[in-house]
């Protein structure tokens, strides 16, 4: 595709639920970042990986996080036994280089907004 | 505490005016600052990134300064049209795994 996908764009969980989050990259690109914005706010960064190693998972708010990105393509972020305070939208981005230096462009998908009930 | 601060955190402005955003930054060490712009419902998209060195970058109506000693940024809308409405993020980003502080955004509303 043209850009970066991710589905569901919408996702209604009951507290407790697990839910899984599917972003695709676009073709070819090393890096893969995960974002959490609440309502109002900027996003915040969750984690990253370079191809199919996650390099950093510091902002991964609880260990009922958990981001996969097995071939290095397809990136999945499950939240398991959600929580009122897991609502917001996710963010996914990628860019075509890898590495420590953080010249190169990102590219957004529009989101999954997550409502936890 | 967020290390990028941006003000105003909302702003109206008349079609065809004029406007400046403003992003302070206690981000270190610095790598690049980027201006992202965020429609309603949508990804953020990239406006301008500048390094160390850069005090200026434009992109079409669009033009961002950066001063890296004061750690101060703007970006300023000329011509101001009603697709501008939106909020516009400033990030900075460090010499990371590729990790950025993202701002909270300032909210633009362009009326007729």
């Amino acid at each position: 595709g043209a850009g970066v996908s991710q589905s569901p764009r919408y996702k209604v969980a009951k507290r407790g639920q697990d839910v899984a989050l599917r972003c695709d990259p676009i073709s070819g690109h090393v890096s893969l970042f995960w974002y959490q914005q609440a309502l109002g706010q900027g996003p915040e960064f969750l984690t990253y990986f370079q191809n199919e190693a996650q390099l950093d998972k510091s902002g991964l708010p609880s260990d009922r996080f958990f981001a996969e990105r097995p071939e290095g393509s397809v990136s999945t972020l499950k939240i398991q036994r959600t929580q009122q305070e897991d609502s917001a939208v996710y963010l996914c981005a990628s860019s075509l280089v890898g590495g420590r230096l953080t010249h190169y462009e990102q590219y957004f998908g529009p989101g999954t907004r997550l409502t936890v009930t | 505490k967020n290390q990028v601060e941006q003000s105003p955190q909302s702003l109206i402005i008349l079609e065809g005016k004029n406007c400046t955003l403003q992003c302070n930054y206690t981000v270190s060490p610095f790598s690049n600052l980027r201006w992202y712009k965020q429609d309603t419902g949508r990804g953020p998209v990239s406006l301008t990134i500048m390094t160390f060195s850069e005090n200026t970058k434009s992109n079409g109506r669009y033009t961002a300064t950066l001063d890296a000693d004061t750690k101060q940024s703007s970006l300023h809308i000329t011509a101001s049209q009603l697709s501008d409405s939106a909020s516009y993020i400033c990030v900075v980003a460090t010499d990371s795994w590729g990790k950025f502080q993202f701002g909270a955004g300032t909210q633009v509303v362009v009326t007729p």
